[in-house]
């Protein structure tokens, strides 16, 4: 089945404790793209890759960090999660980010907690 | 900077009226604008994507419209059902791999 797969999907967890949200995709889209959604503020951007290797800043990049070692997996880091972090945050993925580009799947979501 | 924005932001409607959702963005210069339609506490799934070079798309019973000129796009749900209650975003790609959305519009059908 093609799709999106993020994980964790629950994760609490303290100020300052790194962590990793992975997200991994198996139709070998070029383009993947990571979101967080909060009240009020709706779905913002957050890093985008175009393809491997090739990453960058969405609207809210602040705080964290991507990496694109290879085409199914886009990982998002926090390095020192603070509690504005707290949100739900999306994965998502297209065949091709080019001009034009192509309807984005989403994963689940991941609900993250920072206390 | 490219602005989003979806009027109303709740609806509710009786099962069986047709309906419209709107959307609107500030700059003309988009290369597709797409809807989505979230259920409580899921991801997003795909409706229909409008290049920047359609009018319309159709799906079912949807219909989306795009008038890039006048930066607006609609969705038409025809006959709607109980079933299609859930948030519907819109969201417009600017370039490059840019997505900005509108906050959504949350519709309800009561039967």
């Amino acid at each position: 089945e093609a799709q999106v797969t993020q994980n964790p999907r629950y994760l609490i967890t303290v100020t300052g404790k790194k962590l990793t949200v992975t997200c991994s995709q198996n139709m070998n889209h070029e383009y993947m793209s990571w979101y967080r959604q909060d009240p009020g503020l709706g779905l913002r951007q957050i890093y985008y890759s175009m393809n491997v290797e090739v990453t960058d800043k969405g609207d809210v990049p602040e705080g964290y960090k991507v990496s694109r070692k290879e085409k199914r997996n886009f990982p998002l880091i926090l390095e020192s999660p603070s509690p504005n972090q707290t949100s739900l945050y999306f994965c998502a993925s297209s065949l091709s980010g080019a001009a034009g580009g192509n309807e984005q799947y989403f994963g689940p979501g991941t609900r993250l907690t920072v206390t | 900077k490219q602005e989003v924005t979806q009027i109303p932001a709740a609806l509710s409607v009786p099962e069986g009226e047709n309906l419209v959702l709107n959307c609107s963005f500030t700059d003309s210069a988009i290369y597709n604008l797409q809807w989505f339609r979230q259920d409580p506490g899921k991801g997003l799934t795909s409706l229909l994507l409008i290049q920047s070079s359609q009018r319309e798309q159709t799906s079912g019973r949807l219909n989306a419209s795009l008038d890039k000129s006048s930066g607006r796009s609609t969705l038409y749900i025809a006959a709607s059902q109980p079933g299609d209650s859930a948030t519907y975003l819109c969201a417009v790609r600017p370039g490059g791999g840019k997505l900005i959305f509108g906050q959504g519009t949350e519709l309800s059908v009561k039967p």
